[in-house]
This record gives structure tokens, C-alpha cells and sequence, in this order.
């Protein structure tokens, strides 16, 4: 069965930093590109994040660039997204995605004082 | 960047009826290798996405037969040829074509009427 479990969302405050994972199992992770995407309470789903199979490629939303590092460890099977300078506009559920085939069930990020 | 247009964002359905959504792209999403990387996402309430459809018409395994996809260039449908009470929710077309970045329609919420 495939499964994609993310974890280490949380309460942070302003200009802090969090770390996500996402620990994968079930499918041949080190093939697939990799994806993170938000999606704020009550809205849509916007993408933030890319990895390519080996790790050596990666995009990033505008949004995110700069404060936002995605990585992956193939011989663990788990991807992670690095988010520092949080704002409060990055507060939402952060799904990885194993080429929008399979999705995570989600990790909540709220970016409060 | 691609923008993604859905309509109707609300679709108050039957039961045992069809429904049918539109997206539509603000280029062509055909891409230079051929292939047109068009997907529809489901979301159930409470629930992560899943995606249903990609390259504008394959079903993604278990998804039921009543769900297809059709289109091309910029104009794309989903539809359900009857709907259960299963299939409430939001559901999303992507593009994958022009990328990054990946982008999604805004979503259209199918409630029962």
C-alpha cells in the first residue's frame, strides 16, 4: 500500500522556522519527483515545491523562494520542506505529493503570534 | 504562468444524475514531447486530495468508470455520467505543461441537492 506520511507542522511564530517531513513507503520513492503544495484553511490548492528523483533539481512558488529549502533522502524514503521566515500568510496544510499520483494526508503549519 | 480557469465553481447535483465541470487553460497545454498534462483532483471533505484523471482522459487505478476526462488544447471536462453520495466534494484540474510552475483551478464544490 502506498502511503505518504508527513509530519512536523505546528504553531511557530512570525520569522520562525520549521521543518516538514514526509516519510514514504509502498512505491519506489527514489523514482518519483516530488512535490509540496499548500492549501490555506477554506481555499485552494497551490503548489510550493520540487524535487526531481535524485534530489539534484528543485523549484520553488515565488512565494517561497529564498525562505523555503526541499531536500530528499532516497536511502530513508523521506522527503522534507526547510521553511524559514514564516509569515502569516504561510499558514496551511502542506501536502507532499509523489508526482500528484499519491498524496500525503497532510501536515498543518499556523504562523501566529 | 498558466492560469486555470473552473466553471461552475458550485454544482448542486442529483443523485443517480450527470454532472460535468469545465476547465479551461490560458494557453494550449500540449506539450513540445506530444503529450497534454491535464489532471482533475478530488477532494473529499476532511480528506487530502486524490487525483482521478491525467493526461486529460487516464483513469488512475480504482477510480470508478463513471468519472472521465476529455479535451484538448485549452478546453477540458470532467465528467461523472451519475453521481453518489461518495463523489461530494471539491474537485480540481491541473496542469502540468508548463511548468513550474504547476498550477490548479480554483476548485468546483459538488454538493448534493
Amino acid at each position: 500500500e502506498v502511503q505518504l506520511v508527513e509530519s512536523g507542522g505546528g504553531l511557530v511564530q512570525p520569522g520562525g522556522s520549521l521543518r516538514l517531513s514526509c516519510a514514504a513507503s509502498g512505491f519506489a520513492f527514489s523514482s518519483y519527483w516530488m512535490y509540496w503544495v499548500r492549501q490555506a484553511p477554506g481555499k485552494g490548492l497551490v503548489w510550493v515545491s520540487h524535487i526531481n528523483s535524485d534530489g539534484r533539481s528543485t523549484t520553488y512558488a515565488d512565494s517561497v523562494k529564498g525562505r523555503f529549502t526541499v531536500s530528499r533522502d532516497n536511502a530513508q524514503n523521506t522527503l522534507y520542506l526547510q521553511m524559514n521566515s514564516l509569515r502569516a500568510e504561510d499558514t496551511a496544510f502542506y501536502y507532499c505529493a509523489a508526482s500528484f499520483a499519491h498524496w500525503g494526508q497532510g501536515a498543518l503549519v499556523t504562523v501566529s503570534s | 504562468d498558466v492560469v486555470m480557469t473552473q466553471s461552475p465553481l458550485s454544482l448542486p447535483v442529483t443523485l443517480g444524475q450527470p454532472a460535468s465541470i469545465s476547465c479551461r487553460s490560458s494557453q494550449s497545454l500540449v506539450h513540445s514531447d506530444g503529450n497534454t498534462y491535464l489532471s482533475w483532483l478530488q477532494q473529499r471533505p476532511g480528506q487530502s486530495p486524490r487525483r482521478l484523471i491525467y493526461q486529460v482522459s487516464n483513469r488512475d487505478s480504482g477510480v470508478p468508470d463513471r468519472f472521465s476526462g476529455s479535451g484538448s488544447g485549452t478546453d477540458f471536462t470532467l465528467k461523472i455520467s451519475w453521481v453518489e453520495a461518495e463523489d461530494v466534494g471539491v474537485y480540481y484540474c491541473m496542469q502540468g505543461t508548463h511548468s513550474p510552475p504547476w498550477t490548479f483551478g480554483q476548485g468546483t464544490k459538488v454538493e448534493i441537492k
